[in-house]
């Protein structure tokens, strides 16, 4: 099975907003609620943001939001601030009893 | 608190083996499904395997099929995974995580460096 489809990189100011899609099929991201997102740092291990499509975990900022519409889920990340800087995985249960994760987006706050 | 702490990495030779654990403490692993995903240094993640909570059931990425093994031993609170075969292409941080079964990965471990190479 192919990786996820996500954008390469983002940027945005800090202060902005910015949205980070992620595309899969009906067979994984458009047939489960079991979308999730994960922000890496360099150098650190995976950090789970939002799971279920929509939900953050306890301690996670609220200015982290996910949502899904048909194969394509998004996490989309409001008042941008410079520690948001690092890259962001998405994942999906599969029709397969598999998983499967997006290829990661790098985010640069300017 | 929960955590991970994987070990048994480290460099070995085109079709040789390697077994990684994951020591887990905060939680009885028997009662959670545990996963095993890895990353390419530079590259992203790739999910590898998965075991079940409660009746040990266990799934495999095509790309390890056959050739990895994932077990766990609850007495130890500890995670495997059982590497034969290895390739070059195996060459990656291995990462331990507890896996909502079907749905997240709430908690990952540290990571433990695998090197397939001669």
């Amino acid at each position: 099975q192919s990786a996820l489809t996500q954008t390469a990189s983002v940027s945005g100011s800090p202060g902005q907003s910015i949205t980070i899609s992620c595309t899969g099929t009906s067979t994984d991201v458009g047939g489960y609620n079991s979308v999730s997102w994960y922000q890496q740092h360099p150098g650190k291990a995976p950090k789970l943001m939002i799971s279920d499509v929509t939900n953050r975990p306890s301690g996670v900022s609220n200015r982290f939001s996910g949502s899904k519409s048909g194969n394509t889920a998004s996490l989309t990340i409001s008042g941008l601030q410079a520690e948001d800087e690092a890259d962001y995985y998405c994942s999906s249960y599969t029709s397969s009893s598999t998983v499967l994760f997006g290829g990661g987006t790098k985010l640069t706050v300017l | 608190e929960v955590q991970l702490l994987e070990s048994g990495g480290g460099l070995v030779q085109p079709g040789g083996s390697l077994r990684l654990s994951c020591a887990a403490s905060g939680f009885s692993l028997s009662s959670y499904a545990m996963s095993w995903v890895r990353q390419t240094p530079g590259k992203g993640l790739e999910w590898v395997s998965a075991i079940s909570d409660s009746d040990s059931r266990t799934y495999y990425a095509d790309s390890v099929k056959g050739r990895f093994t994932i077990s766990r031993d609850n007495s130890k609170n500890t995670l495997y995974l059982q590497m034969n075969s290895l390739r070059a292409e195996d060459s990656a941080v291995y990462y331990c995580a507890k896996w909502q079964y079907n749905r997240f990965f709430d908690y990952w471990g540290q990571g433990t460096l695998v090197t397939v190479s001669s």
